[in-house]
């Protein structure tokens, strides 16, 4: 099945920088989504993101589905980013498989 | 905005117990689906559930577990006997039917089993 990796791991950020988070998958997709998890452990979706570029605020994720990788940027970060990043594909049917997320860090 | 709702959003069980996770999904979506995060790890499939059936499965959906659409609105998980090992985070999720349709969230049961 697809395999999907997530980096990096971990990222700590001073409130203000801007970020990217990056997400490589095994084979060629038709869906990816990201997701923020925040510290109560609720999956917000950011992106529903098959190809291109899509902007909502200071987030923005952009997929090369040819190059099988999506990049999630998040500029001028504030404390309320903090929490876990995740993406997904399609795992070959309905279902989406999960990355192991990118663990942000945003200080004040 | 439309939204997937689970209820409860906690909850504590003891060991052998049954339990009924409850979740809402969005009301013109078709595909239902229960996932599970055990606590640091990532978020994995347990099964989707299509035209009143299960259309799959994941190996960790074994006998315990059960899915059901009572009625109209509601998608259920049951977990038949709890263990100290199904203790995560279960998230319920829907779309609409076609293969690469947008998967929406719910919030999440926290279920502890102690």
């Amino acid at each position: 099945g697809i395999q999907v990796e997530q980096s990096p791991p971990d990222l700590i950020l001073q409130e203000g920088a801007n970020s990217t988070l990056r997400c490589n998958f095994s084979d060629s997709v038709n869906n990816l989504q990201w997701f923020h998890q925040n510290p109560w452990g609720q999956l917000i979706n950011l992106f529903y993101i098959p190809s291109g570029t899509k902007q909502n605020g200071r987030l923005s994720a952009t997929t090369v589905a040819t190059e099988r990788y999506s990049l999630l940027y998040i500029s001028s970060s504030q404390t309320t980013d903090s929490g876990v990043y995740f993406c997904a594909a399609p795992g070959g049917s309905e279902k989406l498989v999960f990355g192991k997320g990118t663990k942000l860090t945003v200080n004040p | 905005e439309p939204e997937v709702t689970q209820t409860p959003s906690h909850q504590v069980t003891q060991m052998g117990q049954e339990v009924i996770l409850r979740c809402v999904p969005i009301s013109n979506h078709l595909y239902f689906y229960w996932y599970r995060q055990i606590l640091g790890q990532k978020v994995e499939f347990l099964v989707s559930f299509y035209n009143n059936e299960i259309s799959e499965k994941s190996e960790i959906f074994d006998d315990q577990f059960s899915v059901e659409r009572p009625d109209g609105s509601n998608f259920t998980l049951k977990i038949r006997s709890t263990k100290l090992e199904d203790s995560a985070m279960y998230f319920c999720a829907s779309s609409l039917p076609g293969l690469y349709t947008e998967a929406f969230f719910g919030q999440g049961t926290r279920l502890t089993v102690v």
